[in-house]
């Protein structure tokens, strides 16, 4: 069964800061990867996907990459700035693409 | 705006009444689905729809039933409410595998 975990649990930086998230699964023969934004009492707000076959997308100030091969994903928040303060969510596909699932979230915290 | 609504945003049920969930989309995605998120527990797959006319149980389906009615709507139905099914509940629909769009949830309680 698949399973996703997310390190750290929460983060609390200053404003200006790059910082990394991390998403870590245990069965690498996924079909894709979504990293999302949730904020307080809200949907959630997708950010990134990623496809199996490829290792990185960008999107503004935020960067994805993947390493399939070693389970592990990361979200590059480049300058961070306080509206970026909610928690970041990863969610993997198995090959059948039909479920996803989803890790617990980091909750990041940009402080003025 | 094209996307995912859920209706209604919040409720609170008895325990032991019914009432059922509502979600379209209008983005001609082929495929639906149904979460709940609670606190400490991430987000869990209840239903989900591949297609129009076929659904699927996912990992917490007991307490809950399924319509897909038609290609942009996906009901979730709780026939008798019980307090552990106090959650959040989150549509998302998907198409060839290109990513989830997520509605902006229910809030539901159950007393």
């Amino acid at each position: 069964k698949q399973e996703v975990t997310q390190i750290p649990a929460a983060l609390s930086v200053p404003e200006g800061e790059n910082l990394v998230l991390n998403c870590s699964f245990t069965d690498s023969a996924i079909y894709n990867l979504q990293w999302f934004r949730q904020d307080p009492g809200k949907g959630l707000t997708s950010l990134l996907l990623i496809q199996s076959s490829q290792r990185e997308q960008t999107s503004g100030r935020l960067n994805a990459s993947l390493d399939k091969s070693s389970g592990r994903s990361t979200l590059y928040i480049a300058a961070s700035q306080p509206g970026d303060s909610a928690t970041y969510l990863c969610a993997v596909t198995d090959n059948y693409g039909q479920n996803f699932v989803f890790g617990p979230g980091t909750r990041l915290s940009v402080l003025p | 705006n094209a996307g995912v609504t859920q209706t209604p945003k919040f409720q609170v049920l008895k325990t032991g009444q019914s009432m059922t969930l509502q979600c379209a989309q209008d983005m001609n995605h082929n495929s639906m689905y149904w979460y709940r998120q609670d606190p400490g527990m991430g987000l869990r797959l209840i239903y989900y729809s591949a297609s129009e006319g076929t659904t699927d149980k996912g990992e917490v389906p007991n307490g809950y039933n399924v319509s897909r009615l038609n290609k942009r709507e996906f009901s979730l139905r709780l026939e008798s409410a019980a307090p552990s099914q106090t959650s959040v509940y989150f549509c998302a629909s998907n198409h060839n595998n290109y990513g989830y769009t997520f509605g902006s949830g229910t809030r539901l309680t159950v007393v």
